[in-house]
């Protein structure tokens, strides 16, 4: 199994909402992306965990939570977002977190929109 | 800093002729190169990586792509287009050190569209 896979695959919110991504991979990888890509743009990273642990996060807004609840799972909760906020987001793993060389999978992302 | 820069937003070729896509980086040490393809709406899937060794490399789906230092670049090539081959396609360079080591900068991309 390569996949990485996200759920849902598409998804509208108020900006009062609170809703969650979710991402799953069965590879044994220990290291796990968030990517934020706008229309006609290249993903940006938002946050990685390795081994569990949240090792980078590029200074978003605190309106996005991410959560690793085990080494196979990773969320997004979102709240209060803004109409700004309306992207993909993609799911990424890797077998670790590696000095640059790792191939990183994609799962298709979450098309959000935020009205 | 560093950065990758695709000099072509969108590129159309006829199916069957060669395709060559341009990716310039900026990097202070020798990079993690690589060239992701994603198709609407969908993820990005790694076509090949380069850190050292044969400055060519072959990819999946008939890509290659060449490593010059000399001019900063990796090119991406295919002799032959298939009309499959239509799609949005990134170059990267991995950051090896500091405290986003393990992190891609992409370029902004190269729209693929092929004509029959």
């Amino acid at each position: 199994d390569t996949e990485v896979t996200q759920t849902p695959k598409h998804l509208v919110m108020g900006m009062t909402n609170k809703k969650s991504l979710k991402c799953e991979q069965h590879m044994g990888h220990r290291a796990m992306y968030w990517y934020k890509q706008k229309a006609k743009k290249p993903p940006e990273l938002m946050f990685v965990y390795s081994y569990e642990k949240l090792s980078i996060n590029e200074s978003v807004p605190s309106r996005f939570s991410p959560e690793c609840p085990n080494s196979s799972l990773l969320n997004l909760h979102l709240h209060a977002l803004q109409p700004e906020d309306s992207a993909l987001y993609l799911c990424a793993s890797s077998q670790v977190r590696g000095r640059g060389g790792e191939k990183l999978f994609f799962g298709s992302g979450t098309q959000l929109s935020v009205l | 800093a560093q950065s990758v820069t695709q000099p072509d937003i969108h590129i159309t070729v006829s199916e069957g002729a060669s395709l060559e896509l341009r990716c310039n980086y900026s990097y202070g040490a020798t990079p993690y190169l690589f060239w992701y393809v994603q198709s609407p709406g969908q993820g990005l899937q790694l076509l090949l990586k380069y850190f050292s060794g044969d400055t060519l490399v072959q990819g999946i789906k008939g890509f290659e792509a060449e490593f010059k230092r000399s001019q900063s670049s990796f090119n991406l090539r295919k002799p032959s287009v298939h009309w499959s081959d239509a799609a949005e396609y990134f170059c990267a360079v991995g950051l090896n050190y500091g405290g986003s080591q393990g992190n891609l900068i992409f370029g902004k991309g190269t729209k693929l569209s092929v004509k029959p």
